[in-house]
């Protein structure tokens, strides 16, 4: 079955660090791959998409970077972090055209 | 563009009653429609899918049923349990890279 793993659970980091956070796919293969935000008490904001090593969409302009340098791995990164980056992080996948997209468990990211 | 509408919350119920959650949506071609939940401080899980016009999607009690005439996906369960208090999310599947359009999200406290 497939399985997907986000890390850190939680994160709490300095304004201005660098950011990584990692998510992995098993049990699949060529996944589309996503990366949102949700604030509290708000809905998701789509981030990021992949539809494969290398390919990368961005959904709105800001201070974040996606990467895909493995079919299942996903990766979100800032070089300077800001306030306003705090929030919910989830990594997602799906196989394609109008299917249902399963999502990691998230990573709580505070920036102090 | 695609959109989903979801009634806005919170709400609140009593242990047993009858919930349902309102969702409509816009969208061209023939979306697939979906229903996740969000337990606290945990990534969505999808709760059930419907694929095409008068199908109904069921999971856990829960249902909903694809209305193509009203552009409407509601949620309904006849008799909630505390456990079921969480947010839920309506969303349409598209047909660009796999994207999905969610709603924002309705907050659903039920009380003993």
């Amino acid at each position: 079955s497939q399985t997907i793993h986000q890390w850190p659970a939680t994160l709490v980091q300095p304004v201005g660090s660098p950011l990584s956070l990692e998510c992995t796919v098993e049990g699949t293969s060529n996944p589309n791959l996503y990366w949102y935000r949700q604030a509290a008490g708000r809905g998701l904001q789509l981030l990021f998409y992949s539809v494969g090593i290398g390919q990368i969409s961005s959904e709105v302009p800001q201070n974040l970077s996606a990467s895909r340098p493995q079919d299942r791995q996903f990766i979100l990164s800032s070089k300077k972090l800001l306030l306003s980056d705090s929030g919910f992080y989830l990594c997602a996948w799906n196989r394609g055209l109008n299917q249902p997209q399963h999502f990691g468990d998230g990573t709580r990211l505070s920036i102090l | 563009g695609d959109s989903v509408t979801q009634m806005e919350g919170p709400v609140t119920l009593s242990e047993e009653a009858f919930l349902t959650i309102n969702c409509t949506y816009t969208a061209t071609g023939y979306p697939s429609l979906f229903w996740y939940v969000q337990y606290p401080g945990e990534g969505l899980q999808l709760l059930l899918k419907a694929t095409k016009a008068d199908d109904k999607g069921s999971n856990k009690g829960f249902e909903a049923t694809y209305r193509k005439e009203t552009t409407s996906f509601h949620l309904e369960k006849g008799s909630v349990q505390v456990s079921d208090s969480a947010v839920y999310f309506c969303a349409l599947g598209n047909t660009n890279a796999g994207k999905s359009t969610f709603g924002d999200g309705t907050t659903l406290t039920v009380k003993p």
